[in-house]
């Protein structure tokens, strides 16, 4: 099992500019989460997915947009790149809500 | 979710134990105290869990306080690859699915 790939590793943006981070996990979990992490903090949840067709907001959604069209993939959409949106997104998958996160390796994204 | 408290950092030397402290003085009765690790530029990884007993497993083990306020994260031997920021993180049962992480603690493991 690849377990959950992430792409692209880093991309660089310009203000206004559009972008999508992909997330793909092969472990048929059903949970998928978007996390961000800001130099030096820990990571807080921008969306989460609990099925196929189903989201929800976490604490910082917005500037964000996602869809679940399948089980594997969960694509996070920023639709006018900030400079707060500079940061590390992680994207993770498990199996039920409260069971064990697993993480990806993360697309670092700096908006100038 | 209830909050829990960490050093900031720690430093260990090599092949020697570590025992790094979380409190959370405000945990419920259903609280989980749950374990994540992040080492450099990669995505934070599952350590280990518990509830009310402790708990060992391949990576580490996890001491619980008989009053749950607090806990401690061991590591027997502590080598260069463990190196990392490490989350003490407590999670409600029937509660919210998100994880949410605090600063953690940096350790530093020496030579």
């Amino acid at each position: 099992n690849a377990g959950v790939t992430q792409t692209p590793k880093f991309r660089i943006l310009k203000i206004g500019q559009s972008m999508t981070l992909q997330c793909t996990q092969d472990m048929n979990h059903n949970y998928m989460y978007w996390y961000r992490q800001d130099p030096g903090m820990g990571l807080k949840l921008i969306y989460y997915s609990v099925g196929a067709g189903i989201t929800d907001k976490g604490e910082v959604p917005n500037g964000y947009n996602v869809s679940r069209s399948t089980t594997e993939d969960f694509p996070l959409r920023l639709e006018l790149a900030a400079p707060s949106q500079t940061s590390v997104y992680f994207c993770a998958s498990s199996v039920q809500g409260r069971e064990t996160q697993y993480f990806g390796p993360g697309t670092r994204l700096l908006v100038l | 979710d209830a909050k829990t408290t960490q050093p900031n950092s720690m430093e260990s030397n090599e092949e020697e134990p570590v025992h790094l402290p979380c409190n959370h003085s405000t945990i419920s009765g259903t609280d989980y105290i749950h374990w994540y690790r992040q080492l450099p530029s990669q995505g934070p990884e599952y350590v280990i869990h518990g509830l009310t007993s402790n708990v060992n497993n391949r990576m580490a083990s996890l001491a619980i306080a008989e009053d749950r306020k607090s806990s401690t994260l061991i590591l027997h031997r502590a080598t260069l690859r463990d190196a990392a920021v490490y989350y003490c993180i407590l999670r409600a049962l029937g509660g919210s699915e998100k994880l949410v992480f605090g600063k953690g603690t940096k350790l530093t493991v020496n030579p």
